[in-house]
C-alpha cells in the first residue's frame, strides 16, 4: 500500500488566491521530503526540500515566497501556493524516504496533485 | 541543461517481447540510479534501482544495466506484458545526496 499520501488530488482555485497541498509519511516518520513538479510531457523537477523543524531548501529559480514549504512534524510536510496564477498550474507531487536508509536508497512517492488556477 | 536523458518519448512493443528503455547521462557524479513508472494523475512508483558500484541488478521481469564509462542505462522488461504499458522515468542521484534528477520519461505501449 501507499507509504506517501498527499492530499489534495486535484484542485482548482482563482487566480490570486492560496492553495495549500499536504505530504504524509503514513508509516514511518521522514525527516526529510521533497517537492517536485511536472508540465504536461516533461520532467518531474525538484522544487525543495522539506527539512523537519527547520527552512527548507530551494532550488534554483523556485521562488520561497510563492511556494511555501512547511514541515512541522516527521510525518507531514505542506506546500503553500501563495498568490496562485495560471502559470502555477502543474502536477505538485512530495516524495519521502524511509529514515536511517542511507542516501542509496529508493524515495516513496505521493499520489500527485493537480493544481489548475483560473 | 538537460542532466538526465530519455532521447526515445515513446516505445511500442509486442506483448511477450523485451521492452529496452534507454537513459543517458552527463554528470559524473551520479552514483545511484532508479527507474519508477508512471501512470496519469499518479505519483511515480519505484520499479528498480542500481549503484555505480554495479552494473547489473535484476528483480524478476526487469533488469537494470549500467554503463559507466558510457553514462548510459536502460532497463530491460522481459516478458513484456499490457499491464507495463505506462511513462518511463529514469531518476540520478547525486553522490552524497538524497536528491533526484530525473529524466523526460518514455511512454511505453505493450501491445495484446
Amino acid at each position: 500500500g501507499a507509504v506517501v499520501s498527499q492530499h489534495p488530488s486535484r484542485v482548482i482555485c482563482k487566480s490570486g488566491t492560496s492553495v495549500k497541498i499536504e505530504c504524509r509519511s503514513l508509516d514511518f516518520q521522514a525527516t526529510t521530503m521533497f517537492w517536485y513538479r511536472q508540465f504536461p510531457k516533461q520532467s518531474l523537477m525538484l522544487m525543495a526540500t522539506s527539512n523537519e523543524g527547520s527552512k527548507a531548501t530551494y532550488e534554483q529559480g523556485v521562488e520561497k515566497d510563492k511556494f511555501l514549504i512547511n514541515h512541522a512534524s516527521l510525518t507531514l510536510s505542506t506546500l503553500t501556493v501563495t498568490s496562485a496564477h495560471p502559470e502555477d498550474s502543474s502536477f505538485y507531487i512530495c516524495s519521502a524516504r524511509r529514515p536511517a536508509t542511507g542516501v542509496n536508497t529508493e524515495a516513496f512517492f505521493g499520489q500527485g496533485t493537480r493544481l489548475t488556477v483560473v | 541543461d538537460q542532466q538526465v536523458k530519455q532521447n526515445s518519448p515513446s516505445l511500442s512493443v509486442q506483448e511477450g517481447r523485451i521492452s529496452i528503455l534507454n537513459c543517458d547521462y552527463t554528470n559524473s557524479m551520479f552514483d545511484y540510479f532508479l527507474w519508477y513508472k508512471k501512470y496519469p494523475a499518479e505519483g511515480p512508483t519505484f520499479l528498480i534501482s542500481i549503484s555505480s558500484i554495479k552494473d547489473k541488478n535484476e528483480d524478476g521481469r526487469f533488469t537494470v544495466f549500467l554503463n559507466k564509462s558510457a553514462k548510459h542505462l536502460s532497463l530491460h522488461i522481459v516478458p513484456s506484458q499490457p499491464g507495463d504499458s505506462a511513462v518511463y522515468f529514469c531518476a540520478a542521484s547525486p553522490s552524497g545526496t538524497y536528491k533526484y534528477i530525473f529524466g523526460t520519461g518514455t511512454r511505453l505501449k505493450v501491445l495484446a
